[in-house]
């Protein structure tokens, strides 16, 4: 069981369509993490809050938008996607975003774009 | 510029056979080192880390020793189950970003 959890768990969604994912925990971690995962590949870093500021953007589009309204939430918000961003999405979370201190991730929301 | 390089899969082992699942890594300074694996339909769990040289990870049965003159942390098993079928993804922690290999399939057979 993992302790960061995602809803919705799938979503299919067309490309002019406003969304959100969601992602939660309880573990008094500070850092929270949203990656894309596409089928057979690594995960990529897409953005990374730490108490709740935005840290890092990996130049991600702007149709990808996240918030962290508090410590425990994460969710990132969509809008006008194409159909190249369906994939899987993971939420992740760790105590602080120091070198040693390992990541949690949730199971993800796949998104398929219609 | 900070990567890691994993053996290229699909691993097939029979049940009861011997694992290693090569990684090495290129990295400025002393990065973390971490194996993830990821069951079918799930996102990833962290199965060991390491955090210096010379330091050893282990959990439910894997391992993985930290080499520093080799640039290495290759996960080993003395005994697989196929409930160990999964994707492995080994990865360094860098400027608060976890680089990922490009993951090893195993598949265990009974």
């Amino acid at each position: 069981d993992t302790e960061v959890t995602q809803t919705p768990k799938h979503l299919v969604m067309g490309m002019t369509n406003k969304k959100s994912l969601k992602c939660e925990q309880h573990m008094g971690h500070r850092a929270m993490y949203w990656y894309k995962q596409k089928a057979k590949k690594p995960p990529e870093l897409m953005f990374v809050y730490s108490y709740e500021k935005l840290s890092i953007n990996e130049s991600v589009p702007s149709r990808f938008s996240p918030e962290c309204p508090n410590s425990s939430l994460l969710n990132l918000h969509l809008h006008a996607l194409q159909p190249e961003d369906s994939a899987l999405y993971l939420c992740a979370s760790s105590q602080g975003a120091g070198l040693d201190q390992p990541q949690h991730f949730g199971d993800g929301t796949r998104l398929s774009i219609l | 510029g900070n990567s890691v390089t994993q053996m290229e899969g699909p691993v097939t082992l029979s049940e009861e056979a011997f694992l290693t699942i090569n990684c090495t890594y290129t990295a400025t300074g002393y990065p973390s080192l971490f194996w993830y694996v990821q069951y079918p339909g799930e996102g990833l769990q962290l199965l060991l880390k390491a955090t210096k040289a010379d330091d050893k990870g282990s959990n439910k049965g894997f391992e993985a020793t930290y080499r520093k003159e080799t640039t290495s942390f290759h996960l080993e098993k003395g005994s697989v189950q196929v409930s160990d079928s999964a994707v492995y993804f080994c990865a360094l922690k860098s400027g608060g970003k976890l680089i990922f290999g490009q993951g090893t399939t195993l598949q265990v057979k009974p």
